[in-house]
């Protein structure tokens, strides 16, 4: 059965370096997502990727972030500079097509994000 | 605002007990409602979705969840818990086009032999 795919499972960094968090979605799928779960939190959104460009993106989601589809199978999400409140699981998601509410979003299996 | 809360961050049943886990949604416009599972060291996995075609809705692993308007929730429920029932459950909330999921705070699932 076709999965979205995450690397690396865990990435420890230094506060202020610029992390890049990798993701495989569903090759037939065509909106991509990204949610974090600080620890003992609920899940939240951050940004939601269409068509090649930003469709929605949460507070959260400031300059310090950016995503990109650099080749067409890959989905990253970068962190620019990480602050201590960084560390998170960090979840892509993909779903297959947009509009319709009911479409299930495919989680993968998390990139857990330690900022030191 | 759209919210989700559940009730319970953590719930304990034996091994063939009931299972209930509550999940309340605030919402002013028809929800589309999910409750997803998430295993140790594992992605979330959708176990069923309320899509406004029945109002008990059954899931995969004997799980179903029933969509009452009146009292604005969706809880889950399993007859008899399994020990591979132990995890953690979200229940997530959606309400138009390809709109991001709102989650609950999630509840823990221990099961005791």
């Amino acid at each position: 059965e076709p999965e979205v795919t995450q690397t690396p499972s865990h990435q420890v960094t230094q506060m202020g370096q610029e992390v890049i968090l990798r993701c495989v979605p569903i090759s037939n799928h065509l909106y991509f997502y990204w949610y974090r779960q600080i620890l003992g939190q609920k899940v939240e959104f951050l940004v939601s990727f269409y068509n090649n460009e930003i469709s929605e993106k949460s507070e959260i989601f400031d300059d310090q972030f950016s995503v990109e589809r650099p080749d067409g199978s890959n989905f990253t999400l970068k962190i620019r500079s990480t602050k201590l409140e960084d560390s998170a699981m960090y979840f892509c998601a993909s779903s297959e097509t947009p509009l319709i509410p009911t479409y299930e979003q495919y989680f993968g299996p998390g990139t857990r994000l330690t900022v030191t | 605002a759209q919210s989700v809360t559940q009730l319970g961050s953590h719930v304990s049943v034996s091994e063939g007990a009931l299972v209930l886990l509550r999940c309340n949604y605030s919402s002013s416009v028809p929800p589309y409602l999910f409750w997803y599972v998430q295993y140790p060291n594992q992605g979330l996995q959708l176990l069923l979705k309320y899509t406004s075609a029945a109002t008990l809705v059954k899931g995969i692993n004997g799980f179903e969840a029933e969509f009452k308007k009146s009292e604005t929730s969706f809880h889950l429920t399993k007859p008899s818990a399994h020990m591979s029932d132990a995890a953690e459950y979200f229940c997530a909330v959606r309400y138009s086009g390809n709109t991001p999921l709102v989650f609950g705070k999630g509840t823990r699932l221990s099961v005791i032999a």
